[in-house]
């Protein structure tokens, strides 16, 4: 069964700095992987998906992860905070094998970004 | 294009009584997935339809709980008798039903039980 690790239930950067937020992923395929955002009082918004295409994934709102076989990770980063990034963070995988999964994914614990100015 | 709709957005309620919490999928969409998010808890699974079949019911926490897909696009998640426990938002999402396929979130239902 796949699993997906947040490392880190709170990050806070100061406005301007890189954002890295971290998510490592524990299947014996390369799964399907996903990164949302939720903000306050808000459903999860889906922020970039990899799907084998290519491993540097380019999401919205400047987000982008690189998915790494090696390391079993897919990191999510920005090079410059905005104020308006400040929210949590969900990692999330799909099996990428034989069988049906019907759409479902497992999620991370969430990470909250705060931005400081 | 519409999104995945829930209704009510708000809910308080007193202990003991029905809550039915209701979602529209996005049309065509195949697949429709029940949430609960707590801070103690963080985002569980309730339920899951496929097709309008209900395929994993294994997170609903208890028999106060059941969930229903009449048709592909409507779905209602009821809690009878409601406890104050049960006080938490309860989001919908609904996907394509693929592995590569993202899952599309609801603005959630905060429901308060008193």
């Amino acid at each position: 069964a796949q699993s997906v690790t947040q490392l880190g239930s709170h990050v806070s950067v100061s406005e301007g700095a890189l954002v890295l937020l971290r998510c490592n992923y524990s299947s014996s395929v390369p799964p399907y992987l996903f990164w949302y955002v939720q903000y306050p009082n808000q459903g999860l918004q889906l922020l970039l998906k990899y799907t084998s295409a290519a491993t540097l994934v380019k999401g919205i709102n400047g987000f982008e992860a690189e998915f790494k076989k090696s390391e079993t990770s897919f990191h999510l980063t920005k090079p410059s905070a905005h104020m308006s990034d400040a929210a949590e963070y969900f990692c999330a995988v799909s099996p990428n094998a034989g069988g049906t999964s019907y759409g479902k994914l497992t999620f991370g614990q969430g990470t909250i970004l705060t931005v400081h100015p | 294009d519409a999104g995945v709709i829930q209704s009510p957005r708000h809910e308080v309620t007193e202990m003991g009584q029905e809550v039915t919490l209701r979602c529209k999928p996005i049309s065509g969409h195949n697949s429709l997935f029940w949430y609960r998010q707590t801070m103690m808890r963080g985002l569980e699974l309730l339920i899951y339809f496929n097709n309008n079949v209900p395929i994993d019911d294994s997170g609903m926490p208890e028999d106060r709980f059941s969930a229903k897909m009449p048709n592909a696009s409507f779905s209602t998640l009821k809690i009878q008798p409601s406890e104050p426990r049960d006080s938490a938002v309860y989001f919908c999402a609904s996907s394509f039903g693929r592995s590569a396929q993202p899952q599309h979130f609801g603005d959630g239902t905060r429901l308060s039980i008193l």
